[in-house]
């Protein structure tokens, strides 16, 4: 059963707009949230993360926003480029529980940014 | 440079035959994963190691071993007794227990010939 679900395998916008990236958690353990951009052939690369005791935390054009009580997360990219397309993951942690802090991945979501 | 460092980038493996993946930190990083990636899939765990001479199963770890002799270094093993092991695998270490980011080497594309 997943406990980091990306529901939205892929989303497309246009350059210069607004990128919303969807994540869902079961684990209410879960403590420590984190996005990775990760393009073909390539490892992932770590974006941004935010941990449960805040509700935002902003990088650049990075934004993600966390909401507890509904389990949800989302990362904000303002202004989309064409460089942002890619494929990002969402990844939770529990990090003092008996998982010892190991990362669950969502599936991913692709984002295609067209000029 | 401080990294992670995987190779090959590119293994062919045939069948019965055991294979090994290199992954090497020079971030002094205590903690290192392996993953594997299916098409459409997210990362799944197969080992990871919270220091050296030490190290538990992950989420898929039939079919595969590792080592951890020295901190910087924690081959995978992809034995013959994995039968589907078409796919691209992922090292990565961690840089501590607070701030839980893990960072990933390049990859390893492993097909079957």
């Amino acid at each position: 059963d997943q406990q980091v679900k990306q529901n939205s395998p892929s989303l497309s916008v246009q350059e210069g707009r607004i990128s919303i990236l969807n994540c869902d958690y079961t684990n209410s353990m879960f403590d420590y949230f984190l996005w990775y951009k990760k393009y073909p052939a390539e490892g992932p690369t770590f974006l941004i993360s935010i941990s449960s005791i805040k509700d935002k935390n902003e990088d650049g054009r990075f934004t993600v926003f966390l909401n507890k009580s509904a389990k949800h997360l989302s990362l904000h990219i303002v202004p989309s480029q064409p460089g942002d397309s890619a494929v990002y993951f969402c990844a939770a942690s529990a990090r003092y529980g008996g998982s010892q802090g190991n990362l669950i991945f969502g599936k991913g979501t692709k984002l295609s940014v067209k000029p | 440079d401080g990294g992670i460092t995987q190779s090959p980038k590119y293994l062919f493996r045939k069948e019965g035959q055991n294979v090994t993946l290199s992954c090497e930190q020079n971030l002094n990083h205590d903690a290192m994963y392996w993953y594997r990636q299916d098409p459409g899939q997210g990362l799944r765990l197969i080992y990871y190691s919270q220091i050296v001479n030490d190290f538990q199963k992950g989420d898929i770890a039939e079919g595969y071993s590792v080592s951890r002799e020295k901190k910087e270094s924690f081959p995978l093993t992809v034995t013959s007794a994995q039968k589907n092991p078409t796919a691209f695998y992922l090292c990565a270490s961690r840089v501590g227990t607070v701030q839980n980011i893990q960072y990933f080497g390049a990859g390893t594309r492993l097909s079957v010939l």
